[in-house]
C-alpha cells in the first residue's frame, strides 16, 4: 500500500531565508505526487502536481518541488518565504482508484 | 472556479446526537470525498462515492455512514456522534474520466464539530 512521510511537524523559518519541506512516500508503482496548502481556517489548495515529464514542478508563488525516483521523495522548497506562506502543508500520492494518501502535514511558521 | 461549500463552518453537538454534515459541489464533479483532519494525522479518508448512490469505505469509516441522492450533494452522518469524532471534516471533489488517477481534488473550507 501507498504511503506518504512528512517527518518535519513544524518548520520555523525568518523571513526571506529558503525552504525545504520533506516529502518521502512508499509505492511499488507509477506515481503521481501532490503538495497541498492549507492556510489558517480554510481548507486545501492544490499547490503543484508531479504527473510526469520534467521531474521539477513549480507554483505560481515560487515553490518548486523535485521528483526523485531513486530516492522515492518529491520535496518542497521555496528559495526565499513569505510571511504569507504561513500554512500547512501537505504531501500526498494517488493510490489509483481516483483516492489520495496524504502525509501528516508540516506546519511552516514564517516569522519576520 | 470549482466550489465545494459546507453547510457549516462550526458545529457543537451532544453526545449520541444524530449529526449531518451537508457537501454540495458546482462543477459536476462525479467523485466525492469526505476526510477527518486531526492534528499531527493528516487526513484520513471517511468514505469516498464515485456516483449517485454509490460509496466506498475509506480508512475509517466506523461510526460513520454517507449518503449520495443528488450527484452534486454528498452527506456525511455520524448515527450517535461520540467525543472522539470531535474533529475537523472537509469534504472534496474531482472529476473522473480519462487520466483520473492525477486529477486535482477540490476542497472545501471544513466543518469544525465538537462534540460535548
Amino acid at each position: 500500500a501507498q504511503s506518504v512521510t512528512q517527518l518535519d511537524s513544524q518548520v520555523p523559518v525568518f523571513e526571506e531565508a529558503p525552504v525545504e519541506l520533506r516529502c518521502n512516500y512508499s509505492s511499488s508503482v507509477s506515481v503521481y505526487l501532490f503538495w497541498y496548502v492549507q492556510y489558517p481556517n480554510q481548507g486545501l489548495q492544490l499547490l503543484l502536481k508531479y504527473l510526469s515529464g520534467s521531474t521539477l514542478v513549480e507554483s505560481i508563488n515560487g515553490f518548486e518541488a523535485e521528483f526523485n525516483k531513486s530516492q522515492t521523495s518529491f520535496h518542497l522548497r521555496k528559495p526565499s518565504v513569505h510571511i504569507s506562506d504561513t500554512a500547512e502543508y501537505f504531501c500526498a500520492v494517488n493510490t489509483g482508484f481516483q483516492k489520495l494518501v496524504f502525509g501528516t502535514g508540516t506546519r511552516l511558521l514564517v516569522s519576520p | 472556479d470549482v466550489k465545494v461549500t459546507q453547510s457549516s463552518r462550526y458545529l457543537v453537538k451532544r453526545t449520541g446526537e444524530k449529526v449531518f454534515l451537508e457537501c454540495v459541489q458546482d462543477m459536476d464533479h462525479e467523485n466525492m470525498f469526505w476526510y477527518r483532519q486531526d492534528p499531527g494525522l493528516g487526513l484520513r479518508l471517511i468514505y469516498f462515492s464515485y456516483d449517485v448512490k454509490m460509496k466506498e469505505k475509506g480508512d475509517i469509516p466506523e461510526g460513520y455512514s454517507v449518503s449520495r441522492e443528488k450527484k452534486e450533494r454528498f452527506s456525511l452522518i455520524l448515527e450517535s456522534a461520540s467525543t472522539n469524532q470531535t474533529s475537523m471534516y472537509l469534504c472534496a471533489s474531482s472529476p473522473r474520466g480519462a487520466g483520473s488517477s492525477y486529477n486535482e481534488q477540490f476542497f472545501g473550507p471544513g466543518t469544525r464539530l465538537t462534540v460535548l
